[in-house]
């Protein structure tokens, strides 16, 4: 129940194309949800998050879409750049404990082609 | 990478010595967290604070112990370090007055356990 399953586990897309990663849940007390971009030799930043009560959240170029009845979240890049390729983590969490852990997702490697 | 200085990046160790690694943040703030990042498992949580010699256990916890003296730094400790403890690991700080959730991690520490 405290899992995050992720996929792809590697995404190769053209630029100016759209890379989707998928994220599904089953714990319900989950209450945020998200993306954190990491590339090589630094640590993961957060890119974008959401919470159940909205079915999508954009910034940028980056969309999260949620459904909360399937209990699955994804990201969307627009017009995906090779300045994008990096590793993606969804991630859960709940305050019900008062820490908000997060359980990450195993991560997906994008690169986009220029 | 928001006022956190994980020390040292990089360790090269023998099987059953002891190791300990710092994280120090600047950021005043209550939450410190620690993980490990392993391929094909994403990030996973070895051990949390949420205050000063308040800690508890994450899903990874096993041959690892932490100490919390003072707000700004967080002490990983492998006593016996076996070679399953190679890894990178990854200070994470957040501050849950201000922003929920959010969570800020370091640049890690990138250890081999020969």
């Amino acid at each position: 129940q405290q899992q995050v399953k992720q996929s792809p586990q590697s995404l190769i897309v053209q630029k100016g194309g759209i890379s989707i990663i998928n994220c599904a849940y089953e714990n319900t007390a989950f209450d945020y949800f998200p993306w954190y971009q990491q590339f090589p030799g630094k640590g993961p930043a957060l890119l974008i998050a959401i919470r159940p009560d909205v079915s999508e959240k954009k910034e940028g170029r980056f969309t999260i879409s949620f459904n909360k009845s399937a209990k699955q979240f994804s990201l969307h890049i627009m017009d995906s750049q090779p300045g994008d390729s990096a590793t993606y983590f969804c991630a859960a969490s709940t305050g019900a404990s008062g820490t908000y852990k997060y359980i990450f997702g195993t991560g997906t490697r994008l690169k986009v082609l220029a | 990478d928001a006022g956190i200085t994980q020390s040292p990046r990089h360790k090269v160790t023998e099987t059953g010595t002891p190791v300990t690694l710092r994280c120090h943040q600047t950021e005043n703030h209550r939450y410190m967290y620690w993980y490990r990042q392993d391929p094909g498992h994403g990030l996973r949580l070895i051990h949390y604070s949420y205050g000063v010699k308040d800690t508890d256990k994450g899903e990874v916890s096993d041959g690892y112990s932490v100490s919390r003296s003072k707000t700004e730094d967080f002490l990983l400790t492998l006593e016996s370090a076996t070679s399953s403890q190679t890894s990178v690991y990854f200070c994470a700080i957040s501050d849950n007055r201000v922003a929920k959730n959010i969570q800020y991690f370091g640049a890690g520490t990138r250890l081999s356990v020969l």
